[in-house]
C-alpha cells in the first residue's frame, strides 16, 4: 500500500533549468509533507517542508508547492545545479508527525 | 551544525547472529527514530520512541527488533536473530519536537549497512 507515491524513479535536466519532481499522496489524513535529498552511501538531508495550512513555501532555489485537494506536491529547483544530482524523497506525515512515510524517491541528474 | 552519528558504518555478519547497531541522537532532541533501506527500495518507517519507550513501529519491528535508550546519550537497535532479508542500510533519526505547527524534522545519520550472509 503505497500511500505516498513519486511516479517519476529518474530525472534529467540540463544545468540552468528548472527540476520539477513529483509526489502524491493518497492519506488525506496527511498534514505535513517535507523533501529529503539524499547521496550515495550518506543518510538523508533534510531540504524543506510545507505544512497543510500553506499551498507553497519557498527557500532559495527551492520551492515547494502544495495541492492539498488533488493530493500532490511538487518540488522546484531553479536553477538545477549539478550538485542537485541526487535521490529526492518526498515524506508525509499526521499532524504529529511521529510516522513518516517515505516516497520510492526520484533520482535527479543534472546534466552540465 | 549538530549531528547524528552511527556505528558501525558497516557490519557483516552470520544469519542468526545478533546485531546492535548504535545512535547518537542530536543532544537536545526527544523524538526518536529508526528506518531501513534495503538495496534499490524506498527509506522504510521502522520504529519511533519517546520519553523511553516506543510511540509507534511498523509491521516490519517484529519480535527480533527492539529498541532501548540504555542512557542519557545512546539509541540502540537491536535485532535479535538475523535473517538474509534484514540486509539493509538502517538510518537513525531525530527530532526536536512535534505538533500541528509542522516543524518538525528528522534529522539522519549516515547510516549503517548491515549485511547478512
Amino acid at each position: 500500500d503505497q500511500q505516498v507515491k513519486q511516479n517519476s524513479p529518474s530525472l534529467s535536466v540540463q544545468e540552468g533549468r528548472i527540476s520539477i519532481l513529483n509526489c502524491d499522496y493518497t492519506n488525506s489524513m496527511f498534514d505535513y509533507f517535507l523533501w529529503y535529498k539524499k547521496y550515495p552511501a550518506e543518510g538523508p538531508t533534510f531540504l524543506i517542508s510545507i505544512s497543510s495550512i500553506k499551498d507553497k513555501n519557498e527557500d532559495g532555489r527551492f520551492t515547494v508547492f502544495l495541492n492539498k485537494s488533488a493530493k500532490h506536491l511538487s518540488l522546484h529547483i531553479v536553477p538545477s545545479q549539478p550538485g542537485d544530482s541526487a535521490v529526492y524523497f518526498c515524506a508525509a506525515s499526521g499532524v504529529y508527525g511521529q510516522n513518516f512515510v517515505f516516497g520510492p524517491g526520484t533520482r535527479l541528474s543534472v546534466l552540465p | 551544525e549538530p549531528e547524528v552519528t552511527q556505528t558501525p558504518s558497516h557490519q557483516v555478519t552470520q544469519m542468526g547472529q545478533e546485531v546492535i547497531l548504535r545512535c547518537v541522537p542530536i543532544s537536545n532532541h526527544l523524538y526518536f527514530y529508526w528506518y531501513r533501506q534495503i538495496l534499490g527500495q524506498k527509506v522504510e518507517f521502522l520504529v519511533s520512541f519517546y520519553n523511553n519507550e516506543i510511540s509507534e513501529k511498523s509491521e516490519i519491528f517484529d519480535d527480533q527488533f527492539s529498541v532501548e535508550r540504555p542512557d542519557g546519550s545512546n539509541f540502540t537497535l537491536k535485532i535479535r536473530s538475523t535473517k538474509l532479508e534484514d540486509s539493509a542500510m538502517y538510518f537513525c533519526a531525530s527530532s526536536g519536537r512535534t505538533g500541528p505547527s509542522g516543524a518538525n524534522v528528522l534529522t539522519f545519520g549516515a547510516g549503517s549497512r548491515l549485511t547478512v550472509l
